[in-house]
């Protein structure tokens, strides 16, 4: 099975730029997750959508960053206008709730290595 | 609430343990152990349900007490791909909750 992927690898861009962040998870999987790593420093939730809405969005940042998911499938984050503080890796990551009950692993893409400058 | 891990960072020789803890002061249902390396993704190693099991990859166990609140990460006889810094994740009480991840814990395995 593909993975789950990411899109671009890397970016850089000037501080008040906009930059599109693409996440395509494992086919099928209803959780979709972005998180965020800054500085080798804790993963931190920003979303969390299952299927096409937004099961919980507590860690965005504020209204600068925007994730849509669209049918379902594939996620994009936009921040616009971008700022100093917002560079980091940006993971996407998804999972199919298991007949437990609970979440089953979350799949990690390689993660967007966003450079404001 | 992030659940907090210790130690931050350890160095390990080669065929040497570890423990790495993780806990909580909001009730666990489940803890998930992921292990990442410089520039890759974080890679699920296993996930912990209520009911206090343990659970075993390889040379890599865990455990978790409800109770307590804690999840314990267990590295016996390590190896240098072991390397790496390792993540407890906590979710809440349904199918779709977050999961939220602890600072990490850096471990360095050296010849």
């Amino acid at each position: 099975e593909a993975g789950v992927t990411q899109f671009p690898s890397h970016s850089v861009i000037e501080k008040g730029q906009t930059v599109t962040l693409r996440c395509d998870p494992i086919s099928g999987h209803d959780n979709l997750y972005w998180y965020r790593r800054v500085m080798g420093k804790e993963i931190k939730f920003l979303l969390h959508f299952v299927k096409e809405s937004k099961q919980d969005e507590s860690g965005m940042p504020n209204n600068r960053f925007l994730a849509e998911r669209t049918g379902g499938t594939y996620s994009t984050l936009k921040v616009q206008p971008a700022e100093l503080e917002d560079s980091g890796v940006y993971f996407c990551a998804s999972s199919q709730p298991s007949g437990t009950g609970y979440n089953s692993p979350l799949h990690f893409g390689n993660g967007t290595r966003l450079t404001v400058t | 609430q992030q659940p907090v891990q210790s130690p931050q960072a350890v160095i390990l020789r080669e065929g040497e343990d570890a423990v790495i803890n993780c806990s909580s002061s909001k009730a666990l249902y489940s803890v998930h152990w992921y292990r990442q390396k410089h520039g890759e993704a974080p890679v699920f190693l296993m996930i912990l349900l209520k009911g206090g099991e343990q659970k075993g990859h390889d040379k890599i166990s865990a455990s978790f007490n409800e109770k307590k609140q804690q999840s314990s990460l267990y590295l016996t006889a390590s190896q240098l791909s072991y390397s790496g810094t390792y993540f407890c994740g906590t979710e809440g009480k349904t199918s779709y909750d977050k999961v939220i991840f602890g600072p990490g814990t850096s471990l360095s395995v050296i010849p």
